[in-house]
């Protein structure tokens, strides 16, 4: 177990809605990287911060966002859901080098 | 854009036979990472490879980085049922600010099946 969590563990959400997705960061680490996994496939980088600060993204559009708390914990915001964006979406931790993920939050959206 | 195929895309075999899993790229990263994932759980680092033409070994684990530092193997020697899992390589961008984290490009994965 790498100390990273994630919550909810599983989401369904409707096409058009709005969800948060959370990570606490293992202790010590300040730097959360987020991914997303869809089924049969690699994780794709989404983006990354570190010390509150966005250091970094993906090819992924505006409606994905996200935060980092003075804590190190981190939201994931998707806007306006669409039905490509249920996946497994991962987080991992790290500082000055390997990354540690979590479980990972199973979103599914109908 | 940095791609990363690997092949095959998925592998059965018995326990006891042994197994090569392929990452090829057409870019050069500053080290290449092999993960393996298992159902419910995120991505858990296996071995990063730094040095082209490097060999690591891990048990009966055998990851080898390319010369030219584009392509990496994992061999499984005397494959087990615990073996089973989706093996992930992921190409290492270091950030522009060094005391982050790496960013990392991943392949598509192979999801190999080891049966008893």
């Amino acid at each position: 177990e790498t100390g990273v969590t994630q919550s909810p563990t599983h989401l369904i959400k409707t096409r058009g809605q709005q969800v948060t997705l959370r990570c606490s960061s293992q202790s010590g680490h300040n730097t959360v990287s987020w991914y997303q996994q869809a089924l049969g496939q690699g994780p794709q980088f989404i983006f990354q911060y570190y010390r509150e600060e966005e250091n970094g993204r993906g090819n992924f559009p505006p409606r994905f966002s996200g935060l980092q708390f003075p804590n190190y914990s981190s939201e994931l915001n998707v806007n306006a859901l669409e039905l490509d964006d249920s996946a497994l979406y991962l987080c991992a931790s790290s500082s000055r080098g390997e990354q540690y993920f979590g479980p990972g939050t199973r979103l599914t959206v109908t | 854009t940095q791609l990363l195929e690997q092949s095959p895309q998925f592998l059965s075999i018995q326990e006891g036979e042994n197994l090569t899993v392929y990452c090829n790229s057409s870019s050069v990263f500053s080290s290449l990472q092999w993960y393996r994932q298992e159902p419910g759980e995120g991505p858990v680092l296996l071995v990063t490879v730094v040095t082209g033409g490097e060999v690591k070994k891990l048990k009966r684990l055998t990851f080898q980085f390319g010369d030219a530092r584009k392509d990496s193997s994992l061999h499984i020697t005397a494959a087990q049922p615990g073996d089973t899992g989706l093996y992930l390589c992921a190409g290492v961008h270091n950030g522009v600010i060094k005391a982050a984290g790496n960013k990392l490009t991943f392949g598509g994965g192979t999801r190999v099946l080891v049966k008893p």
